[in-house]
Parts: C-alpha cells; sequence; structure tokens
C-alpha cells in the first residue's frame, strides 16, 4: 500500500500475556519511530530505528518492551507480560530523511487493550 | 532537553470564525518546528513545518502558522474555521538538523461548532 500499515489495529489481551504489533512502513523509508499516545496525554516515543545502525532505545519505558526490524523494513514491537498501563494506542510512522526537516508518515495505530 | 507546551486541552470555535492553537517550545538550539492533525481513530497527519525563512508558514488544508522566536512559540491559525476541522491538533518541536526523535505536546482538541 502507499501508507504505514500497521496491525492488527485493535488487540485485547489479559494481563501477563505477551504481544507483538506489527508496522510496515512506506517503501524507501529509512527512518521508522514508535509512539505511544496514551488517553489524555501527548506522544510518547518508544524507539527509532535509522537504515544499518543501532536503534535509538531511550524511550523504551521498561525493559519488557522490545522492537526489531528486519531488513531494514517491517518492525515489530513486542511487548512481554502486559500490564493494564500498556493499555494505549502505539503509532508507527516512517520517513526519508534522517533529519528532521521532512515531515513523518504515521500509521493509524494498533490500540492494544489490556484486561 | 526540549519541550513542548500547548496550554489549552480543548479549544472552542464557531464555524466561520478565525481560530488558534497555541503551542510554546523550549529548545537550546534552532528549532524545527511542525503541526500534525488526528482525526478520530486516524494517525497523525503532517499540516505544516517550519524551519527556516518566513515566520509565517503556509500549511495543508489552509492553516499557518507563525514563528515567534522572542515568545518561543509556534501558534496554529486559521481565518476562517470549519465543522471538518474538528479534531486533535500536535506541536512538535526538533533541535535543527537532528535525527532524533520529535517532542510533542499533549495535543489540543479543536471543536468547530456549526
Amino acid at each position: 500500500g502507499a501508507g504505514v500499515s500497521q496491525s492488527p489495529s485493535n488487540k485485547v489481551t489479559e494481563k501477563g500475556k505477551d504481544v507483538e504489533l506489527r508496522c510496515d512502513p512506506i517503501s524507501g523509508h529509512t527512518a521508522l519511530y514508535w509512539y505511544r499516545q496514551s488517553l489524555g496525554q501527548g506522544l510518547e516515543f518508544l524507539i527509532y530505528f535509522q537504515g544499518n545502525s543501532a536503534p535509538d532505545k531511550s524511550g523504551l519505558p521498561s525493559d519488557r518492551f522490545s522492537a526489531e526490524r528486519t531488513g531494514g523494513s517491517v518492525s515489530t514491537l513486542t511487548i512481554q507480560r502486559t500490564q493494564q498501563e500498556d493499555s494505549a494506542v502505539y503509532l508507527c510512522a516512517s520517513t526519508t530523511r534522517t533529519s528532521l526537516s521532512g515531515e513523518l508518515f504515521f500509521g493509524e495505530g494498533s490500540r492494544l487493550t489490556v484486561l | 532537553a526540549q519541550s513542548v507546551a500547548q496550554p489549552e486541552d480543548q479549544v472552542n470555535v464557531a464555524e466561520g470564525n478565525p481560530l488558534t492553537v497555541k503551542c510554546t517550545y523550549s529548545v537550546s538550539g534552532n528549532p524545527y518546528l511542525f503541526w500534525y492533525v488526528q482525526y478520530p481513530n486516524r494517525g497523525l497527519q503532517f499540516l505544516l513545518k517550519y524551519i527556516t525563512g518566513d515566520n509565517l508558514v503556509k500549511g495543508s488544508y489552509g492553516f499557518e502558522a507563525e514563528f515567534n522566536k522572542s515568545q518561543t512559540s509556534f501558534h496554529l491559525k486559521k481565518p476562517s474555521a470549519l465543522v471538518s476541522d474538528s479534531a486533535l491538533y500536535f506541536c512538535a518541536v526538533s533541535l535543527s538538523g537532528s535525527a532524533r526523535q520529535l517532542t510533542f505536546g499533549s495535543g489540543t482538541q479543536l471543536t468547530v461548532l456549526p
């Protein structure tokens, strides 16, 4: 497709279960970002991938969170042993440029609900 | 450290009236400033950006924003609001030339009343 694709769009899970969220960026985009959007709050940066460089993981809130990007394209965000406070919308974005003079292109997000 | 403040959680305006959504920033260097809009159940969409040059930046859907360095502000404006402009608006800042992540504000819910 032409845009950033995220799946699943909605995920309901039980506390303690692991979840995987997928992001398929726009073809040719070298930079990929994961953000978390909680109700009533802004976007919280989680992790940033740029080409083959080591990812910037400085925003991951705990060691239960991890992400990988295979082949410089598709990315998976994994949350282990989910907690209720992990409930949020997880947004993925990609862009063509290494600097932020270019805009980010966002997917529609994956809404995670932890019961 | 860089930060963005959107002092209003909610802005209501009548259709046809001018609208302003406020944003102030703090960054130690030259800022890259952005506005994004989020419609219900959708991802964020880019509206406009300021990198350098003219302080008044024009963007999508008739929106514009004014960069004011002395007041460290980047308010979003539109001369005549439409009901379809109702959405969540985010201001964001980044250091110039930086490949690091944007810092987003907490968002302002704009409601345009018919």
